[in-house]
């Protein structure tokens, strides 16, 4: 079984800022990661997915985030936030050799962006 | 985006009455998944369908159940309302998995559900 871990349920950072949002995972079989971003009252939005490939991951809106299978991490990063960020994170996790897609998301973490 | 469309946006009912949630999909998608989401929970899965008539229980199934008898529908079914399922719910959808691996999900705008 896989679960997830958001290290931080808040996250206040000012405008034109670097933030990183954190994201461990535990599984004993491959994974497959997302990060999701959820806007008031909105549905989620996929930002990005790690399949394979490269560790690095760009996604929309200048996100970034980065596999390290040695400390079961994806990390979400953007050098500079805008206050349109503002919004709610989660991360997720896949078994990579399923074939159902079921996902288990993270607790979330509520990303505050200050003028 | 997803053409994904959940019914009712809102809805407010009685400990003990039934209720269902319609989830439609004009995607033609294979996989359709059931979530309810509750603040320090993340998101939860409830069930997920693979198929028409194909459906099988996620981590937080007691007291759902669901039908898809219709690509395009899929059906959650609350049989006895309890306050502890008043939440938020959502439909996700994906396509079949692809070279690459699992599709991700694509999500509806969610169905906020009080239960009195």
């Amino acid at each position: 079984a896989q679960s997830v871990t958001q290290l931080d349920s808040q996250v206040p950072v000012f405008e034109e800022a670097p933030v990183e949002l954190r994201c461990n995972y535990s599984s004993s079989v491959s994974v497959y990661l997302f990060w999701y971003v959820q806007y008031p009252n909105q549905g989620l939005q996929l930002l990005l997915k790690y399949l394979s490939g490269s560790t690095l991951v760009k996604g929309i809106n200048g996100f970034e985030a980065e596999f390290n299978k040695s400390q079961t991490s994806f990390h979400l990063r953007k050098p500079s936030v805008h206050i349109s960020d503002t919004a709610e994170y989660f991360c997720a996790v896949s078994e990579a050799s399923g074939n159902t897609g079921k996902l288990i998301f993270g607790q979330g973490t509520t990303l505050q962006v200050k003028p | 985006d997803a053409g994904i469309t959940q019914s009712p946006r809102h809805k407010v009912t009685e400990t003990g009455t039934p209720v269902t949630l319609r989830c439609h999909q004009t995607e033609n998608h294979r996989y359709m998944y059931w979530y309810r989401q509750d603040p320090g929970h993340g998101l939860r899965l409830i069930h997920y369908s693979y198929g028409v008539k194909d459906t099988d229980k996620g981590e937080v199934s007691d007291g759902y159940s669901v039908s898809r008898s219709k690509t395009e529908d899929f059906l959650l079914t609350l049989e006895s309302a309890t306050s502890s399922q008043t939440s938020v719910y959502f439909c996700a959808i994906s396509r079949d998995r692809g070279p690459n691996g699992n599709q991700p999900q694509h999500f509806g705008d969610g169905t906020r559900l009080s239960i009195l």
